[in-house]
Formats: structure tokens, C-alpha cells, sequence
């Protein structure tokens, strides 16, 4: 079956404990994107990748990392938390990129920065 | 800035039609996509535009005036399981994806 997945689904830590989200698909999809969710406004990129060793900051990557080693994976890092990064985080990958395709999202990581 | 303009909340009953309006201004502009989120759930992609005019998928249709800086969805034949939040998007070019923030579509009985 044709996914976006994304471990863990939900997470509750302290600030300043590093922590990784990862997500993987199985589509051989080149273009993958972070997103993050919070109420009203709407989904905004955070990082995004082209191809493997291929990453841009989307419009909110201040206090993200992201790495691209494998076309498969795209792991979504937050070096120091803190609790204006509590949000809801999506990933996202497409065949050829954000022009005329279909993004597939992951279920979502839920995170809590106490 | 870039923004993408669509209204907070629209309620229509079952069977009905509803249109869910959305203006953008963007630095460049590829296309528009629409997505529909269930709640817990993530984004699912509805329909693209790429250029002027109608598209059609189902009950579905999208249409994008370029000139205007304007689209909208179209739903036709309401359900109750169209409750959901649709999500407007720009595709800017170099691969960033500006969201709106969201319409909440409340499908009455």
C-alpha cells in the first residue's frame, strides 16, 4: 500500500531535549516536505527536499533541521525544543514536486514542548 | 507578504450546493490546489488547477481565474461526510506550497 508514515504519532517533551520525528515513503517519490499545523493557521512548510541531499527552508525552519541521506526518508529534527514549536507536524511527499502534484501526507505527529 | 485569503467557516445542509471562496497573493504563482482534512485526520488532496477555467472530479469541481487572483471549490450534492476543513494552496514555484488558513464546512441534516 502506497504511504506517507510518520513515528512517533504522538510525543510530549521537556525544552531542550533533542528529538526526532521520522518519516518515510514508499512511493519513490523525489520531492518531500515538512509542514507544521496549528489552529488558524492553516499548514505552513517548514523544510522541503528535491531529491536525496537536496533540502530549502520552507517559510517557518527556524529551529528545525531536516536531512535527506535516503530518497525514502526525510526525518524532521528539533535540535533544542522549545514550546512555541508545540504543534501538530506533517509530512508530505510528491513525484515530481509542488507543481501540478498531488501531495500525500503522513497521519501526523503531535507534539507537546513542556 | 504572501497570503491566501478564504473564509473561516460556511454551513450548508445535506443535498445542498457550497462554494468555498479563495484569493491569493503570492510572489509567483504555478497553480491551485484544494485539500480536504477530516478531524485527526491529514490533509487529502481534492483537485489541482493549473490554468484558467473548471475542473471537474466528482462532486467536485475547482475553478481558478489567474487575472483575478481568485478560485474557489465547488461541492455539490452535499453529505454529512463532507464535514471536514478545506485547505486552499499555491504552489509558488521552487517547490514552496503557500496554505490557507482553512474553511470549516459544517454539512447540516
Amino acid at each position: 500500500e502506497a504511504q506517507v508514515t510518520q513515528n512517533p504519532r504522538y510525543l510530549i517533551t521537556v525544552t531542550g531535549k533533542k528529538l526526532t520525528v521520522t518519516c518515510s515513503q514508499n512511493m519513490n517519490h523525489e520531492y518531500m516536505s515538512w509542514y507544521r499545523q496549528d489552529p488558524g493557521l492553516g499548514l505552513r512548510q517548514i523544510y522541503y527536499s528535491m531529491n536525496v541531499e537536496v533540502t530549502d527552508k520552507g517559510d517557518v525552519p527556524e529551529g528545525y533541521k531536516v536531512s535527506r541521506k535516503e530518497k525514502r526518508n526525510f526525518p524532521l529534527i528539533l535540535e533544542s525544543p522549545s514550546p512555541n514549536q508545540t504543534s501538530l507536524y506533517f509530512c508530505a511527499s510528491s513525484l515530481a514536486g509542488a507543481q501540478t502534484d498531488t501531495q500525500y501526507f503522513g497521519p501526523g505527529t503531535r507534539l507537546t514542548v513542556l | 507578504g504572501q497570503s491566501l485569503e478564504q473564509p473561516s467557516e460556511v454551513t450548508a445542509v445535506e443535498g445542498a450546493i457550497v462554494q468555498i471562496n479563495c484569493t491569493y497573493q503570492t510572489s509567483g504563482f504555478y497553480g491551485l490546489s484544494w485539500y480536504q482534512q477530516h478531524d485527526g485526520g491529514a490533509p487529502t488532496f481534492l483537485s489541482y488547477n493549473g490554468l484558467d477555467g473548471l475542473e471537474e472530479t466528482g462532486r467536485f469541481s475547482s475553478f481558478l481565474s489567474r487575472s483575478d487572483s481568485y478560485g474557489y471549490l465547488l461541492l455539490q450534492e452535499l453529505q454529512m461526510k463532507d464535514s471536514a476543513s478545506y485547505f486552499c494552496a499555491v504552489d509558488t514555484g521552487g517547490f514552496k506550497t503557500i496554505f490557507g488558513a482553512g474553511t470549516r464546512l459544517f454539512v447540516k441534516a
